[in-house]
């Protein structure tokens, strides 16, 4: 398996702009995350997903925030519209939660908002 | 406010010796404990685990302890070796199918020649 696929790998973009994040899990992971890194907070959990269905999104910080689960396949995090604040490192990790505990991360999507 | 704890932002250690991790945690119902390793430009990658039912897990060069009495836990790697340089997430679950993992913000660890 080629593990958590996550795109693009950078991203710059102006402030108020719309912004999408993309995640592939690993097949038949039935869990799938989105957290983001930054210095002062270190890795939050913005929401999470079971068999596509979000479950918790209490992290997500503002209404710009929002994402998607269409497939088991494929998720989406978009900001519209993008703050300076918003540049980190946003993760997507997948699980089989049945299976085992601990997740399988992607290698991160770097986001700067000028 | 931060259900998991890593107190110190970094740790410098020598190549040979033992480096010591430290983690705390404030809610009682967390039963699972990860710690996670990350290189620069990379994702965590899962390291070690221990349930709350153990005190101890050891896994090769890493050792995770866990005293649930103080909500605290440590990871030991003896010895240390340069490819440990890193950054140590430790984590947490209240377990259940409400598997979200709750992590500190890490210790980035030196190993030094």
């Amino acid at each position: 398996d080629a593990g958590v696929i996550q795109s693009p790998r950078h991203e710059v973009t102006e402030m108020g702009q719309e912004v999408t994040l993309r995640c592939k899990p690993i097949s038949g992971h039935n869990s799938l995350f989105w957290y983001r890194q930054t210095m002062m907070r270190g890795l939050e959990l913005l929401i999470y997903f079971n068999n596509n269905v979000p479950i918790d999104d209490s992290g997500m910080p503002e209404d710009r925030f929002s994402a998607k689960m269409p497939n088991a396949s494929f998720s989406t995090l978009k900001i519209q519209p993008s703050e300076p604040r918003d540049s980190a490192v946003y993760f997507c990790a997948s699980s089989d939660w049945a299976a085992n505990y601990g997740y399988t991360f992607g290698s991160g999507t770097r986001l700067t908002v000028v | 406010d931060q259900q998991v704890k890593q107190n110190s932002p970094s740790l410098s250690v020598q190549e040979g010796r033992i480096s010591i991790l430290n983690c705390d945690y404030t809610n009682s119902m967390f039963d699972y404990f990860l710690w996670y390793k990350k290189y620069p430009a990379e994702g965590p990658t899962f390291l070690i685990s221990i349930s709350s039912i153990k005190d101890k897990n050891e896994d090769g060069r890493f050792t995770v302890f866990l005293n649930k009495s103080a909500k605290h836990l440590s990871l030991h790697i003896v010895p240390s070796q340069p490819g440990d340089s890193a950054v140590y997430f430790c984590a947490a679950s209240a377990g259940g199918r409400d598997d979200k993992i709750i992590f500190g913000k890490g210790t980035r660890l030196h190993i030094l020649p």
